[in-house]
């Protein structure tokens, strides 16, 4: 089947490091989204994975496992602006459909 | 470059009532969605487009219909509203099919 898991709920300190997980198995898999949306407003894409490794775009970085099926968001220097949720989102070869997660909610406190 | 847009911003019905939901691109994109969001779940895909002319069912298509006579538009209608259909809904564009998804504001629906 296609399934996506993701944390609920994060909390993490102003100015820190936070890691937000994704696993995933969905079948011809191609590539993973990341986006993230403030409350009451819409997704907002962050990163696209395609290869295994690591991409970073200054803050944010997202990693990539094929043969685990395991991708990560890692926010660094966290902000009050980064209170947000983060959604993955898992791509099939050739296929239309995205498979999403539920989202995280990352709550920054001061 | 407005983007994506969505109307209305909000909107309630009532039971049997129909409704259609606007949505709009002015980026030349081929491919269009209609989405819903449910609290505490993952997006799930209605319809989408690959082109003018040209509409299929994603995973929960009951109750809905679209169509898209241009490339711009792709407007979503309901048929006979239920309260199962409150939620808040998304429409999307992207140029191709593994491209990136630009989202619309969004149309929150309460049916009551």
């Amino acid at each position: 089947g296609q399934n996506i898991d993701q944390p609920t709920e994060m909390t993490a300190t102003e100015g820190a490091i936070v890691q937000i997980n994704c696993t995933y198995q969905t079948s011809g898999f191609n590539g993973l989204f990341w986006y993230q949306q403030h409350a009451g407003e819409a997704p907002t894409f962050l990163s696209y994975n395609v290869l295994d490794g690591l991409e970073e775009k200054g803050r944010f970085s997202s990693f990539l496992s094929r043969s685990k099926g395991y991708s990560y968001l890692l926010l660094k220097e966290l902000q009050m602006k980064d209170s947000a949720s983060y959604l993955c989102a898992s791509q099939r070869r050739g296929n239309y459909q995205l498979i999403w997660g539920a989202g995280t909610k990352l709550i920054i406190k001061p | 470059n407005a983007g994506v847009t969505q109307t209305p911003k909000f909107r309630i019905l009532k039971i049997g009532q129909s409704m259609t939901l606007q949505c709009a691109q002015d980026m030349n994109h081929n491919y269009m969605y209609w989405y819903r969001q449910d609290p505490g779940m993952g997006l799930k895909l209605i319809y989408y487009s690959v082109g003018a002319g040209i509409t299929d069912k994603g995973e929960v298509p009951n109750g809905y219909n679209v169509s898209r006579s241009t490339t711009e538009d792709f407007p979503l209608r309901l048929e006979l509203a239920a309260p199962s259909q409150t939620s808040v809904y998304f429409c999307a564009s992207s140029y191709g099919v593994q491209e990136t998804q630009y989202f619309g504001p969004g149309t929150r629906l309460l049916v009551l």
